[in-house]
């Protein structure tokens, strides 16, 4: 059974650092061709895909973000980490992780979120 | 970015009609196409990938068609637990992009 389950600060200050961790039970990110996403919803709108990192590590960064958005894996400690530096009030929304494996190849089990509000 | 327009925004339909959700993609994205059902407080849960295939455990109710650049969620049958929020989501070009979503609501 796979779960998925995000961590992290539920009030950010703007200009701020957001760091949330998924840690996840059921699969290991070093299996060929798997990987974890994080995808984020304002509240009432669309979900955006803002990173996705591979099991050999590749990555990708939503362009939009490119230059504030970190993802990095710690494969041993089945957690996946998302960094957005200097949060504004438009970066609120719930933050999910996400696990695409090959069959699906796509985001097939989902945590549960976690709401993330910017303000001061 | 490829931009997915999800029509219509709301559908009002009564328990045992059928609904039929379209999805049209602003370029070709193969059949790498997903679709999701979203409630309330609830994180998005996989019904359709690769445009046609159910995925685990979704009823038979739930069909998705479609190539390139139309694509279709058709649910035959309405049963009460289906009112919810339906995206499509493209997996042919990073960044992968969902649609606005279709409200189907309850007349």
């Amino acid at each position: 059974q796979i779960t998925l389950q995000e961590s992290g600060p539920s009030l950010v200050q703007p200009t701020q650092t957001l760091t949330v961790t998924c840690t996840f039970t059921g699969f290991s990110l070093a299996t060929t061709g798997v990987g974890v996403g994080w995808i984020r919803q304002p509240p009432g709108k669309a979900p955006e895909c803002l990173a996705f990192i591979y099991w050999d590590g590749e990555k990708r960064i939503s362009p939009s973000l490119n230059t504030r958005l970190t993802i990095t894996k710690d494969t041993s400690r089945n957690q996946v980490v998302l960094t957005l530096t200097n949060m504004d009030p438009v970066d609120t929304g719930t933050y999910f992780c996400a696990y695409r494996g090959v069959v699906p190849p796509t985001f097939a089990h989902w945590g549960q979120g976690t709401l993330v509000t910017v303000s001061s | 970015e490829i931009v997915l327009t999800q029509s219509p925004v709301t559908l009002s339909l009564s328990p045992g009609e059928s609904a039929t959700l379209s999805c049209r993609a602003s370029q070709g994205v193969a059949s790498q196409l997903a679709w999701y059902q979203q409630k309330p407080g609830q994180a998005p849960r996989l019904l359709i990938y690769d445009a046609s295939n159910r995925a685990t455990d979704i009823p038979a109710r739930f069909s998705g068609s479609g190539s390139r650049t139309d694509f279709t969620l058709s649910i035959s049958s309405l049963e009460p637990e289906d009112f919810a929020v339906y995206y499509c989501q493209q997996r042919h070009n990073w960044p992968w992009t969902f649609g606005q979503g279709t409200k189907v609501d309850s007349k």
